[in-house]
Parts: structure tokens; C-alpha cells; sequence
């Protein structure tokens, strides 16, 4: 199956300070990336659809202003969370669907933040 | 309201004894429906998708069905390996646009 690659894997950063995750896939191309959160023993929550050479499209409640994503190639889209607060603290998940089966998304590892 | 509910939340059973996992959803315009293996600490594992009622599909231990109102994850005899969480997910056209709602899952542990 295809592969989606994330980094940091882990990252523990002081309140106030931005963090940058990345997710790429690794043998496709893919023009379209989502970010899911999930918080301890809970599903996963989308967050915002990440579009290649275009604005990222945000669920409800999700602050745009907080949670920036970058999809400026095929293969690498960035989410960077701002301004960081403990409230932040999650296992955040990218995904991509490939071009021989759009319906099927694959998963990356996920990063883990946790905020002090 | 668009839902997707999986039970039981956690499911123990002893190495070899067969069991049923269930996902119930109540959207309209049903795209496809996703079963996910998550380990702890990891991303979801694709294993099935199902497009229409009737349909099933293989892997391994694991058998997926699904009905127009239900989907169920049917493990055969199953091995401490196959211990994880069961995410189903289902994909969906709300207000034109594609949207994939995930379930809470099913915790899997199986006893040697």
C-alpha cells in the first residue's frame, strides 16, 4: 500500500511557541491531505482538508488562525500549531488518498505534542 | 444528525474464540465504508473498504460486511497479534462536499 511519512514523530514544546508537523507521502503523488486529531482513547476528528496550491478548508471549531496548513507540493503538506497551550496537547494524524483509489485513504504514523 | 457508533467499546477474548464487531451509521449518501486497524501510539491501518450492502471482503482472520444500516468486522478465530483498536469510518456527501467520520472504535484484546 502507499505510504505517508510524518515528522516529528514526537515533539514537547513550552507553552506559547509554534510547532510545524509535516506529512508527506512518500510514492504518490497526492493533491489533497487531511489532519485529524485524536485525544487519548477517542476517535479520530478531522480538522481541516489540506489542498495542494490552495487554501485549506477547516471543519467547525477548528481556528484557522491557530492550526496553519501549507500544501505546497504534491507530496509534503505542513500543519503548525501557534501559539501552543496545553489545551493542545494531542496525537495528530495526517492522511492521503491516492490517485488509483481516491476513496482510500492512507494514514501517516502520527506526531504526538504535548504542550507544558 | 449523521452518526457512527461501533460496539462493544472493548471486546476481551480468549485466543481461537470467534467473534463480531458492529458499526452502525445513520448518514445519507453513503460513498464507502472503511474499516481501520490502530496500534497504540500509531496511525490507522487501511483493511477494508465496502461500497455497497452485500458486499464482503477477506483478510486473514477478518471478514467485513455491510448491510444498508450496518457493518460488522467478523474475526475468525484470532490470534494475540490481532489485538488493537477497530476504527470504522464512513465516507459520505454532506452539503456537496466529501466528508469521512470516524467511529469511537472497538478495543480488541485477545488473551493467549
Amino acid at each position: 500500500g502507499a505510504v505517508v511519512s510524518q515528522h516529528p514523530s514526537w515533539v514537547i514544546c513550552k507553552s506559547g511557541t509554534s510547532v510545524k508537523i509535516e506529512c508527506r507521502s512518500l510514492d504518490f503523488q497526492a493533491t489533497t491531505m487531511f489532519w485529524y486529531r485524536q485525544f487519548p482513547k477517542q476517535s479520530l476528528m478531522l480538522m481541516a482538508t489540506s489542498n495542494e496550491g490552495s487554501k485549506a478548508t477547516y471543519e467547525q471549531g477548528v481556528e484557522k488562525d491557530k492550526f496553519l496548513i501549507n500544501h505546497a507540493s504534491l507530496t509534503l503538506s505542513t500543519l503548525t500549531v501557534t501559539s501552543a497551550h496545553p489545551e493542545d496537547s494531542s496525537f495528530y494524524i495526517c492522511s492521503a488518498p491516492t490517485w488509483s483509489s481516491y476513496n482510500e485513504q492512507f494514514f501517516g504514523p502520527g506526531t504526538r505534542l504535548t504542550v507544558l | 444528525e449523521d452518526q457512527v457508533t461501533q460496539s462493544p467499546e472493548a471486546l476481551r477474548l480468549q485466543e481461537g474464540e470467534s467473534s463480531s464487531l458492529n458499526c452502525s451509521y445513520t448518514v445519507s449518501g453513503l460513498r464507502g465504508l472503511f474499516w481501520y486497524r490502530q496500534d497504540p501510539g500509531k496511525g490507522p491501518e487501511f483493511l477494508f473498504t465496502l461500497y455497497s450492502a452485500g458486499e464482503e471482503k477477506e483478510k486473514e482472520r477478518l471478514k467485513a460486511t455491510l448491510t444498508k444500516k450496518e457493518s460488522f468486522l467478523h474475526i475468525t478465530a484470532p490470534k494475540p497479534e490481532d489485538s488493537a483498536t477497530y476504527l470504522c469510518a464512513v465516507q459520505y456527501v454532506n452539503f456537496g462536499n466529501e466528508k469521512l467520520t470516524f467511529g469511537t472504535g472497538t478495543r480488541l484484546t485477545i488473551i493467549p
